[in-house]
Formats: C-alpha cells, structure tokens, sequence
C-alpha cells in the first residue's frame, strides 16, 4: 500500500523556467512533510520541509506547497537550472513518537540548457 | 565535520554468502536509521537504534536481517544466507535525537549474484 504517492516518474523542464514536483498522501495521520534531492551514487539530500499548520514554506528559490483537504504537496523550483536536474523524493511523517519517513517513489527532474 | 559514513560502496555477494553494511553515524549523533531502495522504487525504511538499543524493527524481514548499534564502533547491518532480491542500495541516516532531521549517507549497493 503506497501511503505516498508521485505520479510522474519524469519531468524535463527548461532552463529558467518553473519545475513542479507534486505527491500525493492517504494517511492523515502524516504531519510532517519533506523533500530530498537524490543525485546518482549518492544519498538523499533534505531540500524543504512543511509542518501541517502551513500551507506554504519557502527558501530561495524552492517553494513547498500543502494542500491538507487534498492531502496534495507540490514542491515548485523558480527559476530552474541544470544543477536542478536529480531525482526528487517526497517524503511524509507522522506525529507521535519516533515516526519513520515515508518516501515516494520518486522524480526524475532533467532541467535543459 | 564528516557526514554520515557508509562502507563499502558496493558489495558483490553470491547468494547464500552474508552481507555486512556499516554506518558511521555524523559526529554527535545517537540514533541511526537504515533505508533500503529497491530499483525504481522509494526508499523504505527498515530499523531504528540508538547505541545499543533497537528503538523500531518494524521494516526489518524478519529472517535473515538483523542491525546492531553497539556502544562502540558502526551500527552494521547484517544480511544472512543473501538471495536475488536483497540486490538494493542501503541508505543509512543519523540524527543527534530521534524527533530531528536526519541525515543520510552516500549508501551502499548490494548486488547478489
């Protein structure tokens, strides 16, 4: 049972312009919410993150969106640029205890010159 | 101050053979975590420990795998008896308490011949 879910499996976007990343999640009990960047060989990289009382959090040029009624995220990128260019993991936890991560399977973001 | 450590990168075992993957967690941290990603599919988490203590197996299979976290040295995870499908990359991650942030290491990729 896939409690969190990317849809794309791939996103090629070009230089300069807007990439967005969306996951979809079933548990409600998931209050936390994350991004990691993934490059080949090597281990995930935490990007941005949203607690469940927002519905938006920014760090330069990444955005985080959380729509709860929709238990929807998306993880906008502007302006993108090649270095952009990973694979993208959402990833959700829940809010008692020790809660293990919740991963996606994944997108392949290709941002072109 | 070096990340979180994982040796070797990769290990070629043939099956039946037992794996050994080791983590060194990120200077200060108590609390380790192992991942496993299966080809093209999310990371899924496996255990929990803290020096000396496993905090949450419930990722674990229950035959063949066992992680320790001893008071000194590496938390290692071991893989008995290996088959085919135990062929995965095995991300650890470390973070100074079980509520924060943690972060991964470079993995290690297991291929079973």
């Amino acid at each position: 049972d896939q409690q969190v879910k990317q849809n794309s499996p791939s996103l090629s976007v070009q230089e300069g312009r807007i990439s967005i990343l969306n996951c979809d999640y079933t548990n409600s009990m998931f209050d936390y919410f994350l991004w990691y960047k993934k490059y080949p060989a090597e281990g995930p990289t935490f990007l941005i993150s949203i607690s469940s009382i927002k519905d938006k959090n920014e760090d330069g040029r990444f955005t985080v969106f959380l729509n709860k009624s929709a238990k929807h995220l998306s993880l906008h990128i502007v302006p993108s640029q090649p270095g952009d260019s990973a694979v993208y993991f959402c990833a959700a936890q829940g809010n008692t205890g020790f809660q293990k991560l919740v991963f996606g399977t994944g997108t392949r973001l290709l941002v072109s010159p | 101050n070096a990340g979180v450590m994982q040796n070797p990168r990769h290990l070629v075992r043939r099956r039946g053979q037992e794996a050994r993957l080791r983590c060194s967690p990120m200077k200060g941290h108590s609390h380790v975590y192992w991942y496993r990603q299966l080809p093209e599919e999310g990371l899924k988490f496996m255990v929990y420990l803290q020096k000396e203590n496993i905090i949450d197996e419930s990722g674990m299979p229950k035959e063949r795998f066992s992680a320790e976290f001893p008071k000194e040295g590496p938390s290692i995870l071991r893989i008995q008896q290996v088959v085919r499908g135990d062929s995965a990359a095995y991300f650890c991650a470390s973070s100074p308490t079980g509520g924060q942030r943690a972060f991964f290491g470079q993995g290690t990729r297991l291929t079973v011949v």
